[in-house]
């Protein structure tokens, strides 16, 4: 079966770094997807992994240990809009380039 | 252009209705989504259409009926709701095909109310 977790909700200050943890088991991995939803609107797609390592992107970056089951978003210099859920969602492989399974996301909360 | 967008914003309608939610894209993307979303919980996949086809149906109840009328354009048509499908009904687009990361682009969702 699928499973992925991450931490429900996490606080952290405007201008420091926050890293969110994502586990995942799956019967076929064919990548791991972080999105960005701010209450109310749609998610934004901010990072993908497929292989081992860390793809940077500006302020945000992404790692994946496939071995371990293991991703996370790192955010730097954070910023007041910054406050949003964080999805980590991983590509099925039975469901071909088309099936993403989410995890419930984390609520992040920037403070001044 | 990388906008999904969704009609309409907000719908209200009761169990004995009979509406449609609209999703189009102009981004020559072959795949397209629908996925439930309530309130403070992951989007749920419900059907996923490629090259017009569908090709995933998530064991949605009959009540929901998707279409996809050509490769722009998707569907749902909504009947004989219940309460507990009250959500935010989001619509996505991606490349199809292997090769390549075909991330998803989201439309902003239609609020459903089913009273």
């Amino acid at each position: 079966g699928q499973n992925i977790d991450q931490p429900t909700e996490m606080t952290a200050t405007e201008g420091a770094i926050v890293q969110i943890n994502c586990t995942y088991q799956t019967s076929g991995f064919n990548g791991l997807f972080w999105y960005q939803q701010h209450a109310g609107e749609a998610p934004t797609f901010l990072s993908y992994n497929v292989l081992d390592g860390l793809e940077e992107k500006g302020r945000f970056s992404s790692f994946l240990s496939r071995s371990k089951g293991y991703s996370y978003l790192l955010l730097k210099e954070l910023q007041m809009k910054d406050s949003a859920s964080y999805l980590c969602a991983v590509r099925d492989a039975a469901g071909g380039y088309n099936k993403l399974i989410f995890g419930a996301g984390t609520r992040l909360a920037v403070h001044p | 252009d990388t906008e999904v967008t969704q009609t309409p914003k907000h719908l209200v309608m009761g169990m004995t209705n009979k509406k449609s939610l609209k999703c189009e894209q102009h981004m020559g993307h072959r795949a397209m989504y629908w996925y439930k979303q309530k309130a403070k919980k992951p989007p749920e996949l419900m059907f996923v259409y490629s090259y017009e086809k569908l090709s995933i149906n998530e064991s949605v109840p009959s009540r929901f009926s998707p279409e996809c009328p050509n490769s722009s354009l998707l569907n749902l048509h909504l009947h004989a709701l219940q309460p507990e499908d009250s959500a935010l009904y989001l619509c996505a687009s991606s490349q199809e095909g292997t090769g390549g990361i075909h991330e998803q682009y989201f439309g902003p969702g239609t609020r459903l109310t089913v009273t």
